[in-house]
């Protein structure tokens, strides 16, 4: 299958510092992506959906000034998350998905990034 | 609206018993249905996938999920449990929103496999 990389796989952070997480489809185009986020011993939770070239359409309830995506290759995408605080700590999973929004097409996960914030 | 519900968020089973992860979904619609295997600290893994063929799918490592339309069930069995089965699995449906094709998961089925 598709390979999907994240990086950082882990982050520890101060609080109020900002923090870049990237996504990267490495053999297919991803005209789709992702984000997830995932508590422990929970459910993963959609935060946004990107397409490439255009602004991503976030879940309700998610604050699009604290999580910044952008999604400006064919082959990567990144979320920012913006002055964190401690409760922004959480495992953070992309996914990413070629072909049109309007087919079904599987989405194929990254390995995650561990975000810890003092 | 779509939606899963995973019954049983623990399971627990012998090495070589059979395992049964229930999985019910709600779909206004012919659902594409999913399960994914998680281990710890890891991102999700793709064990098979219903899209409207075949009403028994087989995927991967022994797993296999029966579609029931009359039930709304989409359970996950393997025939005799491994050590290394031993991870979360979540069953997930495919759901339109706004447009957009996006996986809806379920609250996830810790199991754990002990010899």
């Amino acid at each position: 299958g598709a390979v999907v990389s994240q990086h950082p796989s882990r982050v520890i952070c101060k609080s109020g510092t900002s923090v870049k997480i990237e996504c990267r489809s490495l053999d297919f185009q991803a005209t789709t992506m992702f984000w997830y986020r995932q508590f422990p011993k929970q459910s993963l939770m959609l935060m946004a959906t990107s397409n490439e070239g255009s602004k991503a359409t976030y879940e309700q309830g998610v604050e699009k000034d604290k999580f910044l995506i952008n999604h400006a290759s064919l082959t990567l995408s990144t979320l920012t998350v913006t002055s964190a605080h401690p409760e922004d700590s959480s495992f953070y999973i992309c996914s990413a998905r070629s072909g049109l929004g309007t087919s079904y097409n599987e989405q194929f996960f990254g390995p995650g990034t561990r975000l810890t914030v003092l | 609206a779509q939606s899963v519900t995973q019954l049983g968020s623990h399971v627990s089973v012998s090495e070589g018993a059979l395992v049964l992860l229930r999985c019910n979904y709600s779909s206004s619609v012919p659902p594409y249905l999913f399960w994914y295997v998680q281990y710890p600290n890891q991102g999700l893994q793709l064990l098979l996938k219903y899209t409207s063929a075949a009403t028994l799918v087989k995927g991967i490592n022994g797993f296999e999920a029966e579609f029931k339309k009359s039930e709304t069930s989409f359970h996950l069995t393997k025939p005799s449990a491994h050590m290394s089965d031993a991870a979360e699995y979540f069953c997930a449906v495919s759901a339109w929103s706004g447009g957009y094709n996006k996986l809806i998961f379920g609250a996830g089925t810790r199991l754990a496999v002990h010899p």
